[in-house]
């Protein structure tokens, strides 16, 4: 199972949109409805932000924003704050009980 | 509150076994699924398995053979080996939370250990 595959990086001003893909086969991302996206920080365990692709656990910023077409899942994060400069993994549910994470995306905050 | 509390760092030998333990509380042990994730220096996380409330597996083709998860009802601890060491297996190792199918949120990792560093070194 190959990882999928995000940018190695965005950047963009406080306040502007970004969007960050994670693209993968129909036997991960195209094939369910069980892509999560993680937020991490260094040297702090990962962060859930989205799950069921687009749903956001309780207490989530809803700047942040899950979608899927086909074997690509996205997160948009509106109105960017410096908060949010981190590295962003999306992860999903393959076949046979396997999970397949993101080779991530670094935010950077100008 | 629900806390995943793991065992500290670890430095081994190449050849040699780790265990990793991740001891639970503040949820119902027996209903939860638990996952173990590593992170290596400079990469992105990495799934290594699953181990199912029943006590069933399922591991990474790549960890297939090499690790073990079993877990301890007694005590709500989660456990994990993994043998025949070598320096790529330097990381950190994380357990990881999964909701079952009766509540929201399957198929995603929504409680962390703080991670235990192993190092892997001559």
């Amino acid at each position: 199972q190959s990882a999928l595959t995000q940018p190695a990086s965005v950047s963009e001003s406080p306040g502007q949109s970004i969007t960050i893909s994670c693209t993968g086969t129909s036997s991960d991302v195209g094939g369910h409805k069980c892509v999560s996206w993680y937020q991490l920080y260094p040297g702090k365990a990962p962060k859930l932000i989205i799950f069921d692709v687009s749903k956001r656990p309780s207490g989530v910023s809803n700047r942040f924003s899950g979608s899927k077409s086909g074997n690509t899942a996205s997160l948009t994060i509106s109105g960017l704050q410096a908060e949010d400069e981190a590295d962003y993994y999306c992860c999903s549910y393959a076949s046979s009980y396997i999970y397949v994470f993101g080779t991530g995306t670094k935010v950077t905050v100008l | 509150q629900v806390q995943l509390v793991q065992s500290g760092a670890e430095v081994k030998m190449p050849g040699a076994s780790v265990q990793v333990s991740c001891k639970t509380s503040g949820y119902t042990f027996n209903t939860y699924y638990m996952h173990w994730v590593r992170q290596a220096p400079g990469q992105g996380p990495e799934w290594m398995g699953i181990i199912y409330p029943s006590g069933t597996t399922s591991y990474a083709p790549k960890f297939q053979g090499r690790v073990s998860m079993t877990r301890d009802t007694s005590t709500s601890t989660v456990y994990m080996d993994v043998r025949s060491l070598t320096s790529e297996d330097t990381a950190i190792y994380y357990c990881a939370r999964e909701p079952p199918s009766s509540v929201e949120g399957q198929y995603s990792f929504d409680y962390w250990g703080q991670g235990s560093l192993v190092t892997v070194s001559s």
